[in-house]
């Protein structure tokens, strides 16, 4: 079965706040997250990473949290905006290649 | 510099035809992974190549399913006859370097329809 999972399926958001959206994995030796957006017709492109000695990471208005306690991962979009609106799933790495992807959560901005 | 490319785009086969679905990386990668992605899904690892040799095809069905990574040319997936389930979005993606999955870089997919 998988490993990786999101709590939530869709996602609506006013534009201007700030978007969570969550991953909950189940493998504790993964080592190795990452976010993907894909937005329709397209494939995945890399937002952010963490690695499992970290707890937070920042980038250009996305900031990554990861609970390893819980095996719980989060990405933030703050002041999200129309452009945004896309298809967000979390992927571990259990291995050095063989990245283990979640169902992913949809997320639209509305104006 | 180009992307990942993948063709075609789109592609609609029948029941019991073959479907070839093709990645050319982008320049200076070697190494090149196949994903499917079934409607509603997140992607699932199918096959992991080098030039002239498959790493790990561990996530390929056993039967009618194969790929390769020529010498010269672009990997290809190759599905026999094909059946409705195969229907979904095929994604390859390529790194420069082995074991770096910060580093794949994905096409855009070929999303196979089976009539």
């Amino acid at each position: 079965g998988e490993s990786v999972g999101l709590h939530l399926p869709t996602l609506s958001v006013q534009e201007g706040d700030n978007s969570i959206i969550n991953c909950a994995y189940s493998n504790s030796a993964s080592d190795y997250f990452i976010w993907y957006k894909q937005e329709s017709g397209k494939g995945p492109q890399f937002i952010i990473d963490i690695r499992s000695n970290m707890d937070k990471r920042q980038g250009q208005r996305v900031t990554v949290l990861l609970n390893k306690t819980v095996k719980h991962l989060s990405l933030q979009i703050a002041a999200t905006q129309p452009g945004d609106s896309a298809v967000y799933f979390c992927a571990e790495n259990k291995y050095d290649y063989k990245l283990s992807f979640g169902a992913g959560t949809t997320v639209t901005v509305r104006a | 510099n180009a992307g990942v490319m993948q063709n075609p785009r789109h592609l609609v086969r029948r029941r019991g035809q073959e479907a070839r679905l093709r990645c050319s990386p982008m320049k200076g990668h070697s190494h090149v992974y196949w994903y499917r992605q079934l409607p509603e899904e997140g992607l699932k690892f199918m096959v992991y190549l080098q030039k002239e040799n498959i790493i790990d095809e561990s996530g390929m069905p056993k039967e009618r399913f194969s790929a390769e990574f020529p010498k010269e040319g672009p990997s290809i997936l190759r599905i026999q006859q094909v059946v409705r389930g195969d229907s979904a979005a095929y994604f390859c993606a390529s790194s420069p370097q082995a074991g770096l999955a910060d580093e794949q870089f994905f096409g855009p997919g070929t999303r196979l329809t089976v009539l």
